[in-house]
């Protein structure tokens, strides 16, 4: 199946220095790739959508000027947590669609940030 | 009303039982229907993928969809303890985004 790569897998940093994660599709071309936010125990949050070449869609309530994403190839997204606080510490997932017929997500392995 | 509902549990079951999951929905777009299994601490997985109505079955796993009814169910036979995680189902209509459900948390206990 496909395969999707996200770096760093876990993060630590000080609270008001920013972070960023990678996303890339590994084995095929994603024109569209989701940033999601998971809190323990809870269910997948949207944060943002983001196709290749076009600026990200974010989700109502997500801070554009936080969460800094950037599509830039079709294999590679990458979401920066701007100026970050205790609060952003959260699993960060990212996922890519394929550009194929089945439409399906792939999931990349997560990111725990945890911001001191 | 949710588009997507999911039953989140916690279902606990003993070891080779058969468990069923299952998820409702509202929108008669949706034509592409998954189920995807989250570790603690990982990403979901891709676990069964169904293009409209019908059966699929692989290995313990079997899914269905009933578009007429707009429910579908993930059955897994002789559940193991390496079973236990959090099921997701998701769905979507053409060239739209995903929706997920809330995700059912299953132990299957030795």
């Amino acid at each position: 199946g496909a395969v999707v790569s996200q770096h760093p897998s876990w993060v630590i940093c000080k609270s008001g220095t920013s972070v960023k994660i990678e996303c890339r599709s590994l084995d095929f071309q994603a024109t569209t790739m989701f940033w999601y936010r998971q809190f323990p125990k809870q269910s997948l949050m949207l944060m943002a959508t983001s196709n290749e070449g076009s600026k990200a869609t974010y989700e109502q309530g997500v801070e554009k000027d936080k969460f800094l994403i950037n599509h830039a190839s079709l294999t590679l997204s990458t979401l920066t947590v701007t100026s970050a606080h205790p609060e952003d510490s959260s699993f960060y997932i990212c996922s890519a669609r394929s550009s194929g017929i089945t439409d399906t997500q792939y999931f990349g392995p997560g990111t725990r940030l945890t911001v001191l | 009303q949710k588009e997507v509902e999911q039953d989140p549990g916690p279902l606990s079951v003993p070891e080779g039982a058969i468990v069923s999951l299952n998820c409702t929905y509202s929108n008669s777009a949706f034509q592409y229907f998954m189920w995807y299994r989250q570790y603690s601490r990982k990403g979901p997985e891709l676990l069964m993928y169904t293009y409209s109505s019908g059966n699929k079955e692989d290995g313990r796993f079997t899914a269905q969809v009933d578009k007429s009814s707009k429910y579908i169910s993930l059955f897994i036979r002789d559940s193991q303890p390496s079973d236990s995680a959090t099921y997701l189902c998701a769905m979507s209509a053409p060239r739209s985004d995903m929706r997920f459900g809330a995700g059912t948390r299953l132990t299957v206990k030795p």
